[in-house]
């Protein structure tokens, strides 16, 4: 089946501009992550959809940054006033319930440049 | 603060060693273990997971792990340059949804 898929794959942007990046897990998988990631660093958790339940959004780093998930499915991280510090790969994963023992599935990412 | 610490290499071996990559974790309640590999430009894809103590082998790669020294090593045997990539430590413990990822080990495998 189709894994998950990640919009726009590539996106360039002015610094003070926001962004909406979109995500869409695999089908029938009710957790949904998204992940920063910067060159040479490892993953940063930002923020954690289990399905219709209150996310968790201890790992978003400023009151920029936040993220919804519509109908338990697609979910947009939403970058407001964008800084060039913000310059990273975004990556979204799914599992199918947030079990501790599931393997997450990535998306290709969203590469963003805030020049 | 759960911590998940790897080398960052670049650990370089030549086409056909073994490649030895490890991690070593803070959270001695952790119980599920993760090995990704991610190639440059590209996301992470699981290469295996292993919950028990001991070895776990599938194929050319075989993870250890060892919760009283609290690491967790993958071993690939005759290394293929197409091996070259990051491979990213992830831990995860019971009850808890959201893993804690090492910074990677990038590996290069020359001809």
């Amino acid at each position: 089946g189709a894994g998950v898929s990640q919009s726009p794959s590539n996106k360039v942007t002015e610094k003070g501009k926001d962004v909406e990046l979109r995500c869409d897990p695999i089908s029938g998988h009710t957790a949904l992550y998204w992940y920063r990631q910067s060159l040479g660093q490892g993953l940063e958790f930002l923020i954690y959809f289990q399905g219709n339940s209150a996310p968790d959004k201890s790992g978003l780093p400023s009151d920029r940054f936040s993220a919804e998930r519509t109908g338990g499915s697609v979910s947009t991280l939403t970058i407001q006033r964008t800084q060039q510090e913000d310059s990273a790969v975004y990556l979204c994963a799914s599992t199918p319930d947030g079990h501790f023992q599931e393997t997450q599935y990535f998306g290709p990412g969203t590469r963003l440049l805030v020049l | 603060q759960k911590e998940v610490e790897q080398n960052s290499g670049p650990l370089s071996v030549p086409e056909g060693a073994i490649a030895s990559l490890n991690c070593t974790y803070s959270d001695r309640g952790s119980q599920s273990f993760f090995w990704y590999r991610q190639y440059s430009g590209k996301s992470p894809e699981l290469i295996m997971f292993i919950y028990s103590n001991g070895d776990k082998e599938d194929g050319r790669f075989t993870a250890q792990l060892n919760k009283a020294s609290q690491y967790v090593s993958l071993l690939i045997r005759d290394s293929q340059p197409s091996d070259s990539a990051t491979y990213l430590c992830a831990v995860n413990r019971r009850g808890s949804y959201i893993p804690t990822f090492g910074r990677g080990t990038s590996l290069i495998v020359h001809p």
